[in-house]
């Protein structure tokens, strides 16, 4: 049984560009979990996702971050417009219930 | 305000020796807390999770304490390893609906040597 993907692993993008980060979560694991952790700082909750449904998104920035965990395919956390300040590592946790959560590898985010 | 605390100093210790690392926090109903490890470049691991009417965790080498007067959880790696070094990061999660998302400290770096 794989572990949660994560992709790309590093992305590059020009203030104003759009990044997209994608998320597979473990085979059976209907919970997603966004995560950012910024530069010196500790890992802070963004959104919580189940199959097509966002079930909490009170971490996340009002204004241009968007995610979604489709039927079929990977979660995508979008970010239109990046600036400096979203440069970070992106962390993705599925879950098979609402206890333990298991992290993909990141996505290490430059904005230059 | 709700805060988690994780001693910010590095800890250093000898092969052999036990590690113990400290998670307080303040401003919270924790329904269970638990522990990753966090290697440079990766994503964290899970390593134990304990509810707020247990006592005491073991998973090998690992236990944890969790002290809900006391507000705080502490976390001991017996028989240190080189390769137990590493951020340790505790995380809780309140008593809320709304699914299990978690509440990190700021994390201990562990240093093991020879």
């Amino acid at each position: 049984n794989a572990g949660v993907m994560q992709n790309p692993r590093h992305l590059v993008r020009r203030r104003g560009q759009e990044a997209r980060l994608r998320c597979s979560p473990m085979k059976g694991h209907s919970h997603v979990y966004w995560y950012r952790q910024l530069p010196e700082e500790g890992l802070k909750f963004m959104v919580y996702l189940q199959k097509e449904n966002i079930i909490d998104e009170s971490g996340m920035p009002k204004e241009r971050f968007s995610a979604e965990f489709p039927k079929e395919g990977p979660s995508i956390l979008r970010i239109q417009q990046v600036v400096r300040g979203d440069s970070a590592a992106y962390f993705c946790a599925s879950s098979p219930s609402l206890e333990t959560q298991y992290f993909g590898p990141g996505t290490r985010l430059l904005v230059l | 305000s709700q805060k988690i605390e994780q001693n910010s100093e590095a800890l250093n210790i000898q092969e052999g020796k036990t590690a113990t690392l400290t998670c307080n926090y303040t401003n919270y109903s924790p329904a269970y807390l638990q522990w990753y490890r966090q290697d440079p470049g990766r994503g964290p691991v899970f390593l134990l999770l304990i509810r707020e009417n247990e006592k005491e965790k073991r998973k090998e080498r690992l236990k944890v304490t969790f002290d809900t007067t006391l507000k705080q959880s502490l976390f001991h790696i017996t028989a240190s390893q080189p390769a137990d070094s590493a951020t340790y990061l505790c995380a809780l999660v309140p008593f809320t609906g709304g699914g299990n998302k978690l509440t990190f400290g700021t994390g201990t770096q562990l240093k093991v040597e020879l």
